[in-house]
């Protein structure tokens, strides 16, 4: 069984698109995150829930919104894809606080033509 | 700031070799702080953690991590690596009243048969 999963996992696009990117975690976990990998490998956290209600939102553009619509899922929705927005995106779950171990999903290959 | 570092962005060892990837944290309490695993293509797994009490921990895939409160390090160890451990490393630590996870730059590994 997939702890979390995420889907798709590639998804190529042109500028100014709209698209979805859709997590599930079947842990019975109470938080969620979504973070952004970038071409170095660097991981920025952008957004996480707790039982569906917002806890941490970077300084991450509002063409970006994340949904949770119940404890097992958070989805991310990005509106006019812009060429920076290529990168990989990852799911990840906790029981409770970032003092937690998290539980990542495959991750979510974005690229933006 | 409450912050890691990882000052090797690369390392190569030979297979069979013994292994060491630096972390330094900044932070003022006794933290938190994890190692996790991204092997190609997939998502993050914890090595192991440590939170307080004994300051060598045990992980998962024969890794071991020294606590040094005197050297602000969390260094991670394996006495013999094989082919498969080549993978991109990442020491964390939770910030901000452990809300979010802040993961430093990474350090690649390759194996060398």
């Amino acid at each position: 069984d997939t702890a979390v999963s995420q889907t798709p996992k590639y998804l190529v696009t042109q500028m100014g698109n709209d698209k979805s990117i859709k997590c599930e975690q079947n842990l019975g976990h109470d938080t969620m995150y979504w973070y952004k990998q970038d071409s170095k490998k660097f991981l920025k956290i952008m957004f996480s829930y707790n039982n569906k209600e917002l806890i941490i939102n970077e300084t991450v553009p509002n063409r970006f919104s994340p949904k949770s619509p119940d404890k097992a899922h958070l989805n991310l929705h990005i509106n006019s894809l812009e060429l920076g927005d290529s990168a990989v995106y990852f799911c990840a779950s906790s029981q409770g606080s970032g003092r937690d171990t998290q539980y990542f999903g495959p991750g979510t290959r974005l690229t933006v033509l | 700031a409450q912050s890691v570092t990882q000052p090797d962005i690369h390392i190569t060892v030979s297979e069979g070799a013994s292994l060491e990837l630096r972390c330094n944290y900044s932070y003022g309490a006794t933290p938190y702080l994890f190692w996790y695993v991204q092997s190609p293509g997939q998502g993050l797994q914890l090595l192991l953690k440590y939170f307080s009490g004994d300051t060598l921990v045990q992980g998962i895939k024969g890794f071991e991590a020294e606590f040094k409160r005197s050297q602000s390090s969390f260094n991670l160890r394996k006495p013999s690596v094989h082919w498969s451990d080549a993978a991109e490393y990442f020491c964390a630590i939770p910030i901000q009243g452990a809300q979010k996870l802040v993961f430093g730059q990474g350090t690649r590994l390759t194996i060398n048969p």
